[in-house]
């Protein structure tokens, strides 16, 4: 089985502009998770969804946003990107949010 | 805030078994153990998970205490492929909450 794919691998924007981040999740996995990594605060929850819907959101602004298709594909989107923004995406997928998480290699966001 | 405390670094060398501790004073009855560990610039890959009982697969034991307060992960025979981060992280089996990560273990594995 393929595993997760995370598109485009690395992404420089210019502050202000927004962007959109996509993820494949492992065939058959209904449940992907978005994830912030920077050294400052390491890895944070961003949002869930399972089967196209939202169903937990962590601590972060309404700038970023997520959906998922009927195919279970999840894109993820920030508008009005501050430098505080980049940072290492990641997305997880998993069987129906219960089993371990497997995570692509991420989308590496660079704001200037 | 994690809800694990493990030490910040520790070597190991070649050849030898990695014995990663994690404290999780708090655990809940229904919360289970979760081992992850992330390769510089690559996503964090699972490694092992627990509820009470030990459990050993291709990469890794695991050892939970009896009052599943602590838990050890156990790396038989480590190569340089595994220097890494190690989070261990303890979560509701099925929860859509998101995974809490903490700072992990950074192991180093000498030659």
């Amino acid at each position: 089985k393929a595993g997760v794919t995370q598109t485009p691998r690395y992404l420089i924007k210019t502050r202000g502009q927004q962007v959109t981040l996509s993820c494949s999740p492992i065939s058959g996995h209904r449940s992907v998770s978005w994830y912030q990594q920077t050294p400052g605060q390491g890895l944070q929850f961003l949002f869930e969804y399972f089967s196209e819907t939202q169903r937990n959101k962590g601590n972060f602004p309404g700038r970023f946003s997520g959906r998922q298709f009927s195919n279970s594909r999840s894109e993820m989107n920030v508008s009005t990107l501050e430098l505080g923004d980049s940072a290492l995406y990641l997305c997880a997928s998993s069987d129906s949010g219960v089993s371990p998480l497997h995570f692509g290699n991420g989308t590496r966001l660079t704001v200037t | 805030d994690a809800k694990t405390t493990q030490p910040p670094s520790m070597d190991c060398a070649e050849g030898r078994a990695a014995n990663l501790p994690c404290n999780h004073s708090t655990i809940s009855g229904n919360e289970y153990v979760y081992w992850y560990r992330q390769i510089h610039s690559q996503g964090p890959q699972y490694i092992i998970h627990g509820l009470k009982n030990n459990e050993t697969n291709e990469m890794a034991s695991l050892i939970i205490t009896e009052d599943r307060k602590s838990s050890t992960l156990i790396l038989p025979h480590a190569t340089l492929r595994d220097t890494a981060v190690y989070y261990c992280i303890v979560r509701v089996w099925g929860g859509a909450d998101g995974l809490t990560f903490g700072k992990g273990t950074h192991l180093i594995i000498q030659p």
